[in-house]
């Protein structure tokens, strides 16, 4: 099945703590996104990637890091500079038809 | 404040009546739009789409309709159903096709239908 695979479902970190949520495709898209979500709001874009080896920061970057260094994936660092991570963080991407926005099932995020 | 966000606002139907779910968005240079259903504890799920040239899409039981004076869109939801109780994000792009999936969400609506 094509998709995107995000992990862990669930994370918790520690004050002080970097923590890394993964996200693969295998939908061969050349974009991906990371957004957070928080309790009855909309989404807020993190960073975004167009390209291998490339990456641009959206609205909310500040204590969060990324990398792209294959295209399948694109992992997010939760840095310890993040003094509100709790959240749901969720991956996407676009690809063929340059459109429609494709999530994955998201990772809940929580401070111990 | 803490209290952003926590009160959504809200649609009760009953199972076979239509629901309209409406949506006020910001950029007026914004040129697509896209409606999202995001079930408890699950990634939002593509709907349907609309592009600013554009007034009006139809889908399967579904129907957006776009106003760029008023800078308003609507979904529409034909015969609703009990599997479509959701939260439902409108969002925006303004990228002007350079990048699709940098997009601005409202803040959602909670959708719940009864038998």
């Amino acid at each position: 099945d094509g998709g995107i695979t995000q992990s862990p479902k669930y994370l918790f970190r520690k004050e002080g703590q970097n923590v890394t949520l993964s996200c693969e495709q295998n939908l061969n898209h050349d974009a991906m996104y990371w957004y957070r979500q928080d309790p009855g709001q909309g989404l807020r874009l993190i960073y975004y990637s167009q390209i291998v080896n490339d990456f641009q920061k959206g609205d909310i970057a500040e204590g969060y890091s990324v990398s792209r260094e294959k295209k399948e994936s694109f992992p997010l660092t939760v840095t310890s500079a993040q003094k509100n991570p709790t959240a749901f963080y969720l991956c996407a991407s676009t690809g063929g038809d340059g459109e429609k926005l494709f999530f994955g099932s998201g990772t809940q995020l929580s401070v111990l | 404040g803490e209290s952003v966000g926590l009160h959504l606002p809200t649609l009760s139907v009953q199972e076979g009546d239509n629901s309209i779910i409406n949506c006020a968005y910001s950029n007026s240079a914004s040129d697509y739009f896209i409606w999202y259903k995001q079930e408890s504890g699950k990634g939002p799920q593509f709907i349907i789409d609309i592009r600013s040239n554009m007034d009006k899409r139809q889908g399967q039981r579904v129907t957006v309709l776009l106003n760029k004076t008023v800078k308003h869109l609507s979904l529409q939801i034909a015969a609703t159903q009990p599997g479509d109780s959701a939260v439902y994000f409108c969002a925006e792009n303004n990228a002007g096709g350079t990048s699709y999936g940098k997009l601005t969400f409202g803040q959602g609506t909670i959708l719940t239908v009864h038998p």
